[in-house]
Order: C-alpha cells, then sequence, then structure tokens
C-alpha cells in the first residue's frame, strides 16, 4: 500500500530532551516536507526537500532540524524542545518536484512539557 | 506580505446542495493554488490544484476557480455529500520559492442530512 508513515503518532516528552519523528513514503516520491498544524493557525511548513540532500526551510524552521540522506525518509529532529512545539505534526510527499499533489502522513501529536 | 486566508471559518450545507468555499490570497507571485481537505483525525489529502495562469479547473464533483483581480480563490463541490464534511484548506506555491507552501487557516464544512 503506497502511504506515508511516521513514528512515534503520540509523544509526550520534557523540555530540553532530543527527539526525532521519523517519517517514511514507500511511493519514490522526489519532495518531502514536515508541517505542523496548530489550533487558529492552520498548516505551518516547517521544512521540505525537493531531493536528497537537498532541504529548504519553510515558514517556521527555528527549532527544527531535518536530513535527506535517502529518497524515502525525512526525519524531524528536535534537539532542545521546549512547550511551545507542542502541535500537531505531519509528514508528506509528493511526486513532483513542486510540491503541489503532497499525500500526508497520518501525524504524530507531541507535548513537551 | 505572504498570507492565504478564508472568508468562512465554517460553513453549513444541506445534503445535495451545492457547497462554495472561498479563499483569498496576497502574494501575486503565487504560481499553483491548491485544495487540500481534512476530516477529523487524518493528515490532509489533496482535493485539485489550479496554475496562475488558468481561471478554472474541474475535478470530480468539484471545480476551482481562480480571479487573479481579485486575488480569489474558490472550491465548489457539487451535490454535497455527509462524506464531505471536513476542514478545507487553500494553499499556495510561490513559483520563485520552489517547493514551499504556504496553507490558509481552513474552512470546516459541515454536511446536514
Amino acid at each position: 500500500e503506497a502511504q506515508v508513515t511516521q513514528n512515534p503518532r503520540y509523544l509526550i516528552t520534557v523540555t530540553g530532551k532530543k527527539l526525532t519523528v521519523t517519517c517514511s513514503q514507500n511511493m519514490n516520491h522526489e519532495y518531502m516536507s514536515w508541517y505542523r498544524q496548530d489550533p487558529g493557525l492552520g498548516l505551518r511548513q516547517i521544512y521540505y526537500s525537493m531531493n536528497v540532500e537537498v532541504t529548504d526551510k519553510g515558514d517556521v524552521p527555528e527549532g527544527y532540524k531535518v536530513s535527506r540522506k535517502e529518497k524515502r525518509n525525512f526525519p524531524l529532529i528536535l534537539e532542545s524542545p521546549s512547550p511551545n512545539q507542542t502541535s500537531l505534526y505531519f509528514c508528506a510527499s509528493s511526486p513532483n518536484d513542486r510540491g503541489n499533489e503532497q499525500f500526508f502522513g497520518p501525524g504524530t501529536r507531541l507535548t513537551v512539557l | 506580505g505572504e498570507s492565504v486566508g478564508l472568508h468562512l471559518p465554517t460553513l453549513s450545507v444541506q445534503e445535495g446542495d451545492n457547497s462554495i468555499i472561498n479563499c483569498a490570497y496576497s502574494n501575486s507571485a503565487s504560481d499553483y493554488f491548491i485544495w487540500y481537505k481534512q476530516e477529523s483525525g487524518k493528515g490532509p489529502q489533496f482535493i485539485i490544484d489550479i496554475r496562475s495562469n488558468m481561471d478554472k479547473r474541474q475535478g470530480q464533483r468539484v471545480t476551482v476557480l481562480l480571479n487573479k483581480t481579485v486575488k480569489h480563490l474558490s472550491l465548489q463541490i457539487a451535490a454535497t455529500q455527509p462524506g464531505d464534511s471536513a476542514v478545507y484548506f487553500c494553499a499556495e506555491n510561490m513559483y520563485n520559492q520552489g517547493g514551499k507552501l504556504i496553507f490558509g487557516q481552513g474552512t470546516e464544512l459541515s454536511v446536514k442530512p
């Protein structure tokens, strides 16, 4: 089944404890992206990648890191999480390099205490 | 500045009626406009996109209209069904920023049986 998977789906952590949210797609898509979704603010793009070893900042990259060492994986890294990073996170991939038709993962609910 | 917004946060329609969801944008450099649907507890799902050099594009039961003069985008859903109940987001893909997407805040569509 063609899909985007994220792990973990739910995570409660404490301020300053490094964490990684994994994202993987099995559709051989070039483009991948991370978003956070907050009430009243909609979806905001954190980082995106148009190809392996190519990453660019979205609207809200501060406090996040990403890497794209292989096509299928695009992990999101929070080196020192803070409570304002409590949010619902979505990973997405797209078959075209413009990222128009994106396939989203199921989401990761992160709480930082 | 760069922003994509929606006229109405909620829309309630009767089953079988047509629905119109509106979106205003402010960036004239946008290249593509995209509509996504998000059902409760799920990631967004691509519906349809339209390039900035087009005025209208039709899909299955959906039509997107683009009015560049007034920077307005709309999504029309014909014969709305209960399964159409969701939050609908418009998004803007800017030509000069490659794969960067900016989403609007969303309109919640509620279909009454």
